[in-house]
């Protein structure tokens, strides 16, 4: 099957601990993102990768990195400088070669800070 | 800068009845849009898109969504509700003229669905 995946599903943290989320694709897609989802707020960008070795900032990047060191992968690290990291965390996909492709999601992973 | 807003937090419709969902957009240039269902604990899934052409746009499960360039809006509809339709309905918008190549959601519409 063609698509993304997102691990793990459920992620607990304890405060000052780093995190890393994992993504995958197999779609063959340049483009890769990441949101975070919080209730009655929608989608907020945190980081984008159009190309591999190359990823811009969001909307809200503090706190968060990540590495695209290959085009199937692109980790999410939640560092203890993100005050409030327990959310709902999507990664997605496109075809970079034009904007108006729409995007894939994976089916998310649950953080939750203790 | 670009934007999307959902007016609705929760639209409730009996089975059976058309549904709509509401969405306007502000974009300094022209907009590409899309509509996405999110189902509880899962991702996102595309619905349908506008880029050009024809402002009735047809996707996935009977929806469809009409593009409103002088009142800058991308209502979703549906002729017939299924209570299988409930879900959460995210709209999202790009600039096709700026640099930005990230989509800007909308806060999220939560469709009830009652038999």
């Amino acid at each position: 099957d063609g698509g993304i995946t997102q691990s793990p599903k459920y992620l607990f943290r304890k405060e000052g601990q780093n995190v890393t989320l994992s993504c995958e694709q197999n779609l063959n897609h340049d483009a890769m993102y990441w949101y975070r989802q919080d209730p009655g707020q929608g989608l907020r960008l945190i980081y984008y990768s159009q190309i591999v070795n190359d990823f811009q900032k969001g909307d809200i990047a503090e706190g968060y990195s990540v590495s695209r060191e290959k085009k199937e992968s692109f980790p999410l690290t939640v560092t203890s400088a993100q005050k409030n990291p327990t959310a709902f965390y999507l990664c997605a996909s496109s075809k970079a070669e034009s904007s108006y492709n729409e995007q894939f999601f994976g089916p998310g992973t649950r953080l939750t800070v203790l | 800068a670009q934007s999307v807003a959902q007016p609705e937090d929760q639209v409730n419709v009996a089975e059976g009845n058309p549904l709509t969902v509401k969405c306007t957009y502000s974009v300094s240039g022209n907009p590409y849009l899309f509509w996405y269902v999110q189902y509880p604990n899962r991702g996102l899934q595309f619905l349908l898109k506008y880029i050009t052409g024809d402002n009735l746009v047809k996707g996935s499960y009977g929806f469809e969504a009409e593009f409103n360039k002088s009142q800058t809006s991308f209502h979703l509809k549906k002729p017939s509700a299924l209570v299988s339709d409930s879900a959460l309905y995210f709209c999202a918008v790009r600039d096709m003229d700026t640099g930005r190549r990230a989509l800007t959601f909308g806060s999220g519409t939560r469709l009830q669905v009652q038999p």
